[in-house]
């Protein structure tokens, strides 16, 4: 039972790079999002999905994109990279229902040169 | 502007004491309310969660407690193990879903021998 799985677990880049963080469940959970968590700092919600097609920003969007074209799947990508999004990444996913708990990935650590 | 606080960055307690950790939010709009246990390099875990029409939710060692006129919940565990040092993080959301939770930068608990 993988839950949610992310890839890779970490990440070094350079300045104006692009990548695509990648993050897959096996719960047939319907809503998924991504956070990011700075040193010191709680997690903040970059984009969420609440089903396949359908998807939002969140506290802290800029520079960052998604997209769902599966229940399963829910790739977070950086257009181009900048140093101020050095930081954890982590994909979490829920039921659809009222009341049901996020569960979390383990992060991919993401260093921007 | 914070809206899940956790006014306290670290809690030491002795082995089968009690611990004891805060959190208040500002929003009333949320209505559902989890804690999650993190250790270093993993994903954060949940632990327990309340609704807001509850005022107390219990799970074996771990009890939260909402006082939703203080915009106050506590996350009691009775009794402390060593395995529960951890950084604790207190979230919300409003409209009962769990996609968009809100934060508190955590509380790091050290449970000595």
């Amino acid at each position: 039972n993988a839950g949610v799985t992310q890839t890779p677990k970490f990440q070094v880049l350079k300045t104006g790079q692009s990548m695509t963080l990648q993050c897959a469940q096996d719960m047939n959970h319907e809503y998924m999002s991504w956070y990011r968590q700075d040193p010191g700092m709680g997690l903040r919600l970059i984009h969420y999905s609440v089903g396949a097609g359908i998807t939002d920003q969140g506290e802290v969007p800029n520079g960052y994109n998604v997209s769902r074209s599966t229940t399963e799947d829910f790739p977070l990508r950086l257009l181009s990279a900048a140093p101020s999004q050095t930081s954890v990444y982590f994909c979490a996913s829920s039921q659809g229902f009222s009341n049901q708990p996020q569960h979390f990935g383990d992060g991919t650590r993401l260093s921007i040169l | 502007d914070q809206q899940v606080k956790q006014n306290s960055p670290s809690l030491s307690v002795q082995e089968g004491r009690i611990s004891i950790l805060n959190c208040d939010y500002t929003n009333s709009m949320f209505d559902y309310f989890l804690w999650y246990k993190k250790y270093p390099a993993e994903g954060p875990t949940f632990l327990i969660s309340i609704s807001s029409i509850k005022d107390k939710n219990e799970d074996g060692r771990f009890t939260v407690f909402l006082n939703k006129s203080a915009k106050h919940l506590s996350l009691h565990i009775v009794p402390s193990q060593p395995g529960d040092s951890a950084v604790y993080f207190c979230a919300a959301d409003a409209q009962g879903g769990s996609e968009k939770l809100v934060f508190g930068k955590g509380t790091k608990l050290t449970v000595n021998p």
